[in-house]
């Protein structure tokens, strides 16, 4: 099965500032077709897991561009240029490239 | 605009049965793939089950293995998780998000699943 893990586990951040979420793979997600197949979701309190980034970089529609995703071999990052209230939540990842999907610990985001 | 509505989740003993529903609309692709993730309460999300719309591919976790039947019904487009011998760590709210280029892209609310005597 592939691990995946991230990191911090918990992220305090001032509003208007940056924040970036690291999710790292056991084993690479890169397919034939030349996408990584890693997904970013939002939890927010209280309701269902929302998709933010998928394939590694593209951003899902309706999601703030303020929201970016990025690959380095087994390394994964979301960052989020500008933290506002309403991205408190719970960010997974998630590796879609076989079964078991697997998703990350998660990482619970609050505003200082 | 694509609409899941997952139903059938109860308080049922250890060693008892389930089916539960997903309602879907808005989307008939059948190249599309619908999925069972499950949250535990308190807990991080577990991917439970995949079925191609098509029918042709079916997988689960290895904790259901045996246990649970996913399926689907086209004329209704709908989704099932038959859940057999549950377990209480099979407590947990479950979804039923439908899934494109591996992305799960749209989430119902979910429905709730308590095993305990």
């Amino acid at each position: 099965d592939i691990v995946m893990t991230q990191s911090p586990l918990s992220l305090p951040v001032t509003p208007g500032e940056p924040a970036s979420i690291s999710c790292r793979s056991s084993q690479s997600l890169l397919r034939s077709d030349g996408y990584n197949y890693l997904d970013w979701y939002l939890q927010k309190p209280g309701q269902s897991p929302q998709l933010l980034i998928y394939l590694g970089s593209s951003r899902a529609s309706g999601v703030p561009d303020r929201f970016s995703g990025s690959a380095s071999g087994t390394d994964f990052t979301l960052k989020i240029s500008r933290v506002e209230a309403e991205d408190v939540g719970i960010y997974y990842c998630m590796q879609a490239l076989q079964t078991p999907i697997t998703f990350g610990q998660g990482t619970r985001l609050e505003i200082k | 605009e694509v609409q899941l509505v997952e139903s059938g989740g109860y308080l049922v003993q250890p060693g008892g049965s389930l089916r539960l529903s997903c309602a879907a609309s808005g989307f008939t692709s059948s190249t599309h793939w619908m999925n069972w993730v499950r949250q535990a309460p308190g807990k991080g999300l577990e991917w439970v089950a995949s079925i191609k719309l098509d029918g042709s591919k079916i997988y689960y976790v290895d904790s259901v293995k045996g246990r649970f039947t996913i399926s689907r019904d086209h004329a209704e487009n709908s989704v099932f998780l038959q859940m057999n011998s549950l377990r209480a760590e099979d407590t947990a709210v479950y979804f039923c998000p439908k899934s494109s280029r591996g992305a799960y892209d749209d989430w119902g609310q979910g429905t709730l699943v308590t095993v305990s005597s």
